[in-house]
């Protein structure tokens, strides 16, 4: 089954003590991107990667960095985080092909509290 | 920069009446242009999309939506709501020329009334 996965789902933590999120995809696609969704906000991109070791910013991109170190994988990792990055976050993939449509697939969501 | 913008938060209809909820956008380049739903406590489905050619498109559990490039807008349309059509509706663009770089809108929820 295509899909994305994101792990954990839910993640009660401190202020400062980094963390990690998960994203793996199974589409072998192209373009991963992470967002953070909050109410009244939409949905906005934190960053997003055409391909291996090509990442970009997105439109709020402090506080967060990424990797993408294998095509099917893109961690976000927060080194510090704090309460203002309590949210819930998408990763989300879609084909960057020559003739590709780009529509996006999404994780189940994560939904982290920092205090 | 580019943005979206859906004006209306929410948008109320009855159970077999015409829906629009309402999109528009601003691009630098050629836009691809779409129309995700939230449904509650769940992630967020792909509904349909305008990349070229025809201004009308048609996409999942009977939605279209047209494409008004003067007027820059992709309104999202049903002939006939559903109860089922409830949910929290996202407007999104992708420039072509940065395809990686995707905004969505603030979202629209709309509730169809039995």
């Amino acid at each position: 089954e295509a899909q994305v996965t994101q792990n954990p789902r839910y993640l009660i933590t401190v202020t400062g003590k980094k963390l990690t999120v998960t994203c793996s995809q199974n589409m072998n696609h192209e373009y991963m991107s992470w967002y953070r969704q909050d109410p009244g906000l939409g949905l906005r991109q934190i960053y997003y990667s055409m391909n291996v070791e090509v990442t970009d910013k997105g439109d709020v991109p402090e506080g967060y960095k990424v990797s993408r170190k294998e095509k099917r994988n893109f961690p976000l990792i927060l080194e510090s985080p704090s309460p203002n990055q309590t949210s819930l976050y998408f990763c989300a993939s879609s084909s960057g092909l020559a003739g590709a449509t780009y529509e996006q697939y999404f994780g189940p969501g994560t939904r982290l509290t920092v205090t | 920069a580019q943005s979206v913008a859906q004006p209306e938060d929410q948008v109320n209809v009855a159970e077999g009446n015409p829906l629009t909820v309402k999109c528009t956008y601003s691009v630098s380049g050629n836009p691809y242009l779409f129309w995700y739903v939230q449904y509650p406590n769940r992630g967020l489905q792909f509904l349909l999309k305008y990349i070229t050619g025809d201004n009308l498109v048609k996409g999942s559990y009977g939605f279209e939506a047209e494409f008004n490039k003067s007027q820059t807008s992709f309104h999202l349309k049903k002939p006939s709501a559903l109860v089922s059509d409830s949910a929290l509706y996202f407007c999104a663009v992708r420039d072509k020329a940065n395809a990686g770089k995707s905004t969505f809108g603030d979202g629209t929820t709309l509730t169809v009334k039995p």
